[in-house]
C-alpha cells in the first residue's frame, strides 16, 4: 500500500482558505486519493476522493499534481465546525479496506 | 448524516463479558465493514462483509466475531471482553465489494467502556 505523510497539525482562521497538503510518492497508477475528516469522536466523514484530475464538490476541492506524488486539499471558507482531524488515504481499486495514518490535526480558530 | 447507523451508542460492560453491536448500512448497499478506533492504534479495519459472505479480515481477535444478515445489518460480536478492548466501534458500508471509487461511509460508532 501506498503511505502517506501528512503534517501533524495546523491552524487556520476563520473565513479563510484552509490547504492540507499530502504526500504519496510511491502511489502507482491504479490507487485513488481519498480523503476523510473525523471531527472529536464521531464516525470519519467522507469529503473528497480522486485519481487523476482535480476534483471539486459541496465540501472541498482536492488538486493533485501531475505527477500523483502529492495532493492538496482545500476548504474554501474554513469555519470552526471545520476543526477536525484530515486523513490522506490512499485506496487501490481493488482494496477493501481503509488504512488510516494520523492524519492532520487542523484547527479553525476565530 | 452518512445513512449508516448504529447502536447501542454507548456500551459498560465488565471483563469477561460478551456484547453485541449493531449496523445498518445505507439503503443500496451491500458492503459492510468494520473499524476499531483505541487511543493507541488509531482507527483499525477489523473485518468485511459482502452480500452476507466475509470478504476480507484485518486484525481481529479470534474472540471477536461478526455476521451479516439477509437484510444486510452486521452485527459484531465481542467476547471475553478485556480492559484493552475499551474502543469506539465504526461501521461503514459502501456498494460494491471492492474497486474502483467505492466509497465508505461511516455510522456514528458505538463507544464500548470495559471496566
Amino acid at each position: 500500500d501506498a503511505k502517506t505523510t501528512q503534517p501533524p497539525s495546523m491552524d487556520c482562521a476563520e473565513g479563510r482558505a484552509a490547504n492540507l497538503p499530502c504526500n504519496h510518492s510511491t502511489i502507482s497508477g491504479n490507487e485513488y486519493v481519498y480523503w476523510y475528516r473525523q471531527i472529536h469522536s464521531q464516525g470519519p466523514q467522507y469529503i473528497i476522493h480522486g485519481l487523476k484530475n482535480n476534483e471539486t464538490n459541496e465540501m472541498a476541492s482536492l488538486i493533485i499534481t501531475e505527477d500523483r506524488k502529492s495532493s492538496t486539499l482545500i476548504l474554501p471558507h474554513a469555519t470552526l465546525r471545520d476543526t477536525a482531524v484530515y486523513y490522506c488515504i490512499v485506496f487501490r481499486s481493488n482494496d477493501y479496506k481503509l488504512s488510516f495514518g494520523a492524519g492532520t490535526t487542523v484547527t479553525v480558530r476565530a | 448524516d452518512s445513512g449508516v447507523t448504529q447502536t447501542p451508542k454507548h456500551l459498560i460492560t465488565a471483563t469477561g463479558q460478551r456484547v453485541t453491536l449493531r449496523c445498518s448500512p445505507r439503503s443500496g448497499d451491500l458492503s459492510v465493514y468494520w473499524y476499531q478506533q483505541s487511543l493507541d492504534q488509531g482507527l483499525q479495519f477489523l473485518i468485511q462483509y459482502y452480500n452476507g459472505e466475509e470478504r476480507a479480515k484485518g486484525n481481529i481477535l479470534e474472540r471477536f466475531s461478526a455476521q451479516q444478515f439477509p437484510d444486510l445489518h452486521s452485527e459484531l460480536n465481542l467476547s471475553s471482553l478485556e480492559l484493552g478492548d475499551s474502543a469506539l466501534y465504526f461501521c461503514a458500508s459502501s456498494a460494491r465489494v471492492a474497486g474502483g471509487t467505492d466509497t465508505q461511509y461511516f455510522g456514528p460508532g458505538t463507544r464500548l467502556t470495559v471496566l
